[in-house]
């Protein structure tokens, strides 16, 4: 079936280290949304990817979608203790495009 | 505008038990989702709705079900509670415009059965 994964599973990092978590898909996309989840709390709504190719930043963070719209990365510079959480990708069903299929998350420690 | 609102927020149930979870959204979206969130597995979708009085299955509906019978509602039920539904439960809402479907996901609730 239709799958998202999603590489690292854990980083740990200095703070300003940069990060980058990758998303793959086994179908091409619509369109690919990117989630964080802080510990303890829900997951919030971060940007959605949809031009092959697009490139979007949001201060620190750079999110781009592939080409062949099957991959998505998100960049992190100079990262801070207010990154840390799980940030997830996910993307459309293919057959049912009213449902998410998600990634397992990147989950994201900062050492001050 | 309190956006997605889940109740309750944590609760204790012993094995065969029966609760439902209220989630409730005021941005008039049509979508609204019920997931579980374990460790390792991400979320995953257990029911769904695409409107007031539908319902649809998730990945794992099993041992779970719901209604929707006011578009701004999405109640999840446990009929008999058994300790593999131990986990954290959101709620979600979207609206579907034009390929834009962000879904915007409440506090959560954290279920323990014992």
């Amino acid at each position: 079936g239709q799958q998202v994964m999603q590489i690292p599973q854990y980083q740990h990092v200095q703070e300003g280290e940069d990060f980058t978590t990758y998303c793959n898909s086994s179908t091409t996309l619509s369109n690919i949304q990117w989630y964080k989840q802080r510990p303890g709390g829900h997951p919030v709504f971060l940007i959605q990817l949809v031009k092959s190719g697009e490139v979007k930043k949001q201060k620190r963070l750079t999110f781009q979608f592939g080409e062949a719209k099957k991959n998505s990365s998100l960049h992190i510079t100079a990262t801070q203790t207010t990154d840390v959480g799980t940030y997830f990708c996910a993307g459309p069903n293919a057959g049912n495009n009213r449902k998410l299929i998600w990634g397992l998350g990147t989950s994201l420690a900062v050492n001050p | 505008n309190a956006g997605v609102t889940q109740t309750p927020k944590f609760r204790v149930l012993k094995t065969g038990q029966s609760m439902t979870l209220l989630c409730a959204q005021d941005m008039n979206h049509e979508y609204m989702y019920w997931y579980r969130q374990d460790p390792g597995m991400g979320l995953r979708l257990i029911h769904y709705s695409v409107g007031e009085g539908t319902t649809a299955k998730g990945e794992v509906p099993d041992g779970y079900n719901v209604s929707r019978l006011k578009k701004q509602n999405f109640l999840l039920g446990l009929e008999s509670a058994a300790p593999s539904q131990t986990s954290v439960y959101f709620c979600a809402s979207s609206y579907f415009l034009a390929n834009t479907y962000e879904q915007y996901f409440g506090p959560g609730t954290r279920l323990t059965v014992t």
